[in-house]
């Protein structure tokens, strides 16, 4: 079946440093990628949608400015957590998918954040 | 009100035990209905589909009742293996789309 990976899978950084974590598809291409972050107990909740070559389309609620999503490539997808603080540590999921119309997609391993 | 709700559980069930699940959803609309299983500190992965006509894979089956915005999920002869955090995913169509919405997940623990 289709794989998608993620980059890192776990990363501890200080408040105020800024994280990147990658979501690359590896045996097909992904028109379009979604990032999620899930809370402990709490389900995951959909952050943003990137469609490769434009820009990201994000949910009500998440700042643009502070989690930048770049989908360059019609495999790679990054998210960026700009000036993380405490209350960002997470457990971040990627998913991708081929086609506009497929479900379900197919989801990456994860990247537990943890900001001291 | 949740768009996507869950009893969290934990459901402690013997194995061999057959143990049900229940999930409801909000959005009249939604179109596609799908039970995923999260392991701890893992990614979801699909365990089945569900559809009105109810369906079944192995000792899994689930239901979709339409009219009730409620989705089933029946486990038969639990093993231990079966132990995790089962979610209740909803797909509908925005305009970038579609777009899953997640239940909390019910946890399932499996013993001896």
């Amino acid at each position: 079946g289709a794989v998608v990976s993620q980059h890192p899978s776990w990363v501890i950084c200080k408040s105020g440093t800024s994280v990147k974590i990658e979501c690359r598809s590896l045996d097909f291409q992904a028109t379009t990628m979604f990032w999620y972050r899930q809370f402990p107990k709490q389900s995951l909740m959909l952050m943003a949608t990137s469609n490769e070559g434009s820009k990201a389309t994000y949910e009500q609620g998440v700042e643009k400015d502070k989690f930048l999503i770049n989908h360059a490539s019609l495999t790679l997808s990054t998210l960026t957590v700009t000036s993380a603080h405490p209350e960002d540590s997470s457990f971040y999921i990627c998913s991708a998918r081929d086609r506009p119309d497929l479900v379900p997609q197919y989801f990456g391993p994860g990247t537990r954040l943890t900001v001291t | 009100r949740k768009e996507v709700e869950q009893d969290p559980g934990p459901f402690n069930v013997p194995e061999g035990a057959t143990v049900a699940f229940n999930c409801t959803y909000s959005n009249s609309a939604s179109q596609s209905f799908f039970w995923y299983r999260q392991d701890c500190r893992k990614e979801p992965k699909l365990l089945m589909s569900v559809y009105s006509s109810g369906n079944e894979d192995g000792r899994f089956t689930a239901q979709l009742n339409r009219a009730s915005q409620y989705i089933s999920l029946l486990i038969r002869d639990s093993k231990l293996s079966d132990s995790a955090t089962y979610l209740c995913v909803v797909n509908g169509v925005t305009g970038g789309g579609n777009k899953l919405t997640f239940g909390t997940g019910t946890q399932l623990k499996v013993e001896l």
